[in-house]
């Protein structure tokens, strides 16, 4: 696609819940990453894909998160149980490939109520 | 443990003057460094970058310095537009890590007119 879309922009979701956030990358681009940004700080890396392989997990908060990306494109973003702490806007970014410049998706906002 | 900090949430410009908006980093592995621009309701978008080999780096009106003895870094904008008006996320990657990037937690930009 022309830009990295994610779904849904908002999301909100009673405690203890699971929710599944989705993300759309650039078509050419190789390497797709997570962030979680909190109000009125800056994006917190959680992890990354270069196509389907995931090499670096070490950022999600807990095992209640997880990310898969089974083709290389599209990625979902899972929380089970969710808990208040996890109200944040979650950002997607892909580049072509690992250092290279990444372009971010509009965000989804999750509110955990 | 914030290793890269941008003390100033807010810095308020009349048009056509200069805007400086200054980031800090504690990590010495960083080696690459990234200024980001975010408008409301978008993500945010790759403006300029330098590498630690550099001091400088200029782009049109955007220029970014680079003490390395100090460990700070500056964006430069000359002269301010009223559609610079943004929040600007400083961000910093190590070499054995180029996949991620550590953001400071912004500085919001208004320019006068």
């Amino acid at each position: 696609g022309a830009g990295v879309s994610q779904s849904p922009r908002y999301k909100v979701t009673k405690r203890g819940q699971d929710v599944t956030l989705r993300c759309d990358p650039i078509s050419s681009h190789a390497t797709l990453y997570w962030y979680q940004q909190a109000l009125g700080q800056g994006p917190e890396f959680l992890t990354y894909f270069n196509y389907e392989a995931q090499p670096d997990k070490s950022g999600l908060p807990s095992d209640r998160f997880s990310a898969e990306r089974p083709e290389g494109s599209i990625s979902t973003l899972t929380i089970q149980r969710t808990e208040q702490r996890d109200s944040a806007m979650y950002r997607c970014a892909s580049s072509l490939q690992e250092n290279t410049e990444a372009f971010f998706g509009q965000g989804t906002r999750l509110t955990v109520v | 443990d914030q290793q890269v900090k941008q003390n100033s949430p807010s810095l308020s410009v009349q048009e056509g003057r200069i805007s400086i908006l200054n980031c800090d980093y504690t990590n010495s592995m960083f080696d690459y460094f990234l200024w980001y621009k975010k408008y409301p309701a978008e993500g945010p978008t790759f403006l300029i970058s330098i590498s630690s080999i550099k001091d400088k780096n200029e782009d049109g009106r955007f220029t970014v310095f680079l003490n390395k003895s100090a460990k700070h870094l500056s964006l430069h904008i000359v002269p301010s537009q009223p559609g610079d008006s943004a929040v600007y996320f400083c961000a910093a990657r190590r070499m054995d890590s180029s996949y991620k990037l550590i953001f400071g937690s912004g500085t919001r930009l208004l320019v006068r007119p």
